[in-house]
């Protein structure tokens, strides 16, 4: 059974503060990794997608990926109240459906 | 704009009636579409996998007697819950793989589809 672990909090952030969201996962053949941020009733919409162990950043949003920990992580900088929401940590393989986590859910106070 | 259209966005039936809910690709071709269902405070689950030209994939505990996939087209995937129950209702979302470009794996997303059964 494939699965996708996430602690589904809440995590509560201060305003500026730096939020870091986890994920591991079971199915060593994974090789594409997503984080998708869904705000209650709506879809899912992508935040970052990463493929190679290491660090990707764009903006605030920061992707980091341990193939050999099967562990993938997003760190969110100078958090704001509208990253309130709730995060989806996916994983699969090449033209195969996507594995999702529970979610983690972020609130950011202003 | 979006890429995946998926309609009716929500819709509230009867129970023992059927729902058809579509899910279109925009501007490209889909051979496969993945449909999922979100309860509330639960995470995506995957149903099945549409394929076109041929039967869906279930995943395992989701009834294909129920839960009918028909991919009749390279743009067209629909779901038809038959005599849907206060059960089925949920947020089911479609889903088609990014064809073109450099992220393999990842999909496009409808806007979902809430039911409520009564």
């Amino acid at each position: 059974q494939k699965e996708v672990e996430q602690n589904s909090g809440p995590l509560s952030v201060p305003e500026g503060a730096i939020a870091s969201l986890n994920c591991t996962y079971s199915d060593r053949g994974s090789q594409s990794f997503f984080w998708y941020r869904q705000y209650s009733g709506k879809s899912p919409e992508l935040i970052m997608s990463i493929y190679s162990n290491g660090d990707k950043e764009d903006g605030r949003f920061t992707a980091q990926l341990n193939k050999a920990s099967q562990y993938v992580s997003l760190l969110i900088r100078d958090s704001q109240p509208s990253d309130s929401a709730t995060y989806l940590c996916a994983v699969n393989q090449a033209g195969t459906a996507l594995i999702f986590g529970k979610g983690t859910t972020l609130s950011v106070s202003s | 704009g979006a890429v995946v259209s998926q309609h009716p966005s929500w819709v509230i039936c009867k129970s023992g009636t059927s729902v058809k809910i579509e899910c279109r690709s925009l501007d490209f071709q889909a051979t496969t579409m993945f449909w999922y269902r979100q309860f509330p405070k639960q995470s995506l689950m995957l149903m099945a996998t549409s394929n076109e030209g041929s039967k869906a994939t279930y995943e395992q505990g989701v009834e294909k007697d129920k839960f009918l996939i028909n991919h009749a087209s390279l743009t067209l995937s629909t779901l038809t819950v038959t005599s849907a129950h206060p059960e089925d209702s949920s947020f089911y979302i479609c889903s088609a793989p990014k064809t073109s470009g450099r992220s393999p794996g990842e999909l496009f997303f409808g806007e979902g589809s809430r039911l409520t059964v009564l």
